[in-house]
């Protein structure tokens, strides 16, 4: 079956410009993950969402970063009046439970400010 | 709090060595922990996962991995490298929720 996908695979944004990254899990998956991976690092934890519920979103960065997931699906991840450090890739996982231990990833979207 | 420390940012073996990617973890209550690998322009992939139960896990590839608590590690090793294994390597540790903390990763080189 399909895998997570993410759209674009790759971003360019001008410093200041809002950006929307798209994540769409395996189907029926409860679970949702937002992570951020800069260069040379491990994935740093985001965003959780169970179904439609952002439950945990202590490692957004700053208020410029806000995610949703409005009908248990699809999720996007916005990022306004971006910021060189912002450039990284970010990864999507999801999982079949809630709460489950196991995530499946994404390809990641690779973006970069400019 | 939990953290992760892999040893060794890149790790050269020739073709048909042995492979060890050292993973230590702090966590102040009984871990889960996984090992991913990532190829370049994917996404992480599961190698294999300890919960509960047998130390000694086997994963996908070939590879395995060893609970050791009292050393707080969680090694991967392989018998005999294969160029497809050149790839970046990620241990994770959970408290057995969704949150993983991620180490830096280790970049494996297979030498022909």
């Amino acid at each position: 079956g399909a895998g997570v996908s993410q759209s674009p695979r790759y971003k360019v944004a001008k410093r200041g410009q809002d950006v929307a990254l798209r994540c769409d899990p395996i189907s029926g998956h409860v679970s949702l993950f937002w992570y951020q991976q800069a260069l040379g690092q491990g994935p740093e934890f985001l965003t959780y969402f169970q179904n439609e519920a952002q439950l945990d979103k202590s490692g957004l960065p700053s208020d410029r970063f806000f995610a949703e997931r409005p009908e248990g699906s699809v999720s996007t991840l916005k990022i306004q009046r971006t910021q060189q450090e912002d450039s990284a890739v970010y990864l999507c996982a999801s999982s079949p439970r809630a709460g489950a231990y196991e995530q499946y990833f994404g390809p990641g979207t690779r973006l970069t400010v400019t | 709090a939990q953290s992760v420390t892999q040893l060794g940012s890149h790790v050269s073996v020739s073709e048909g060595a042995l492979v060890l990617l050292r993973c230590n973890y702090s966590s102040s209550v009984p871990p889960y922990l996984f090992w991913y690998v990532q190829y370049p322009n994917q996404g992480l992939q599961l190698l294999l996962k300890y919960t509960t139960g047998a130390t000694l896990v086997k994963g996908i590839n070939g590879f395995e991995a060893e609970f050791k608590k009292s050393e707080t590690s969680f090694h991967l090793t392989k018998p005999s490298a294969h160029m497809s294994d050149a790839a970046e390597y990620f241990c994770a540790v959970s408290s057995g929720t969704y949150k993983y903390i991620f180490g830096t990763g280790t970049r494996l080189k297979v030498l022909a």
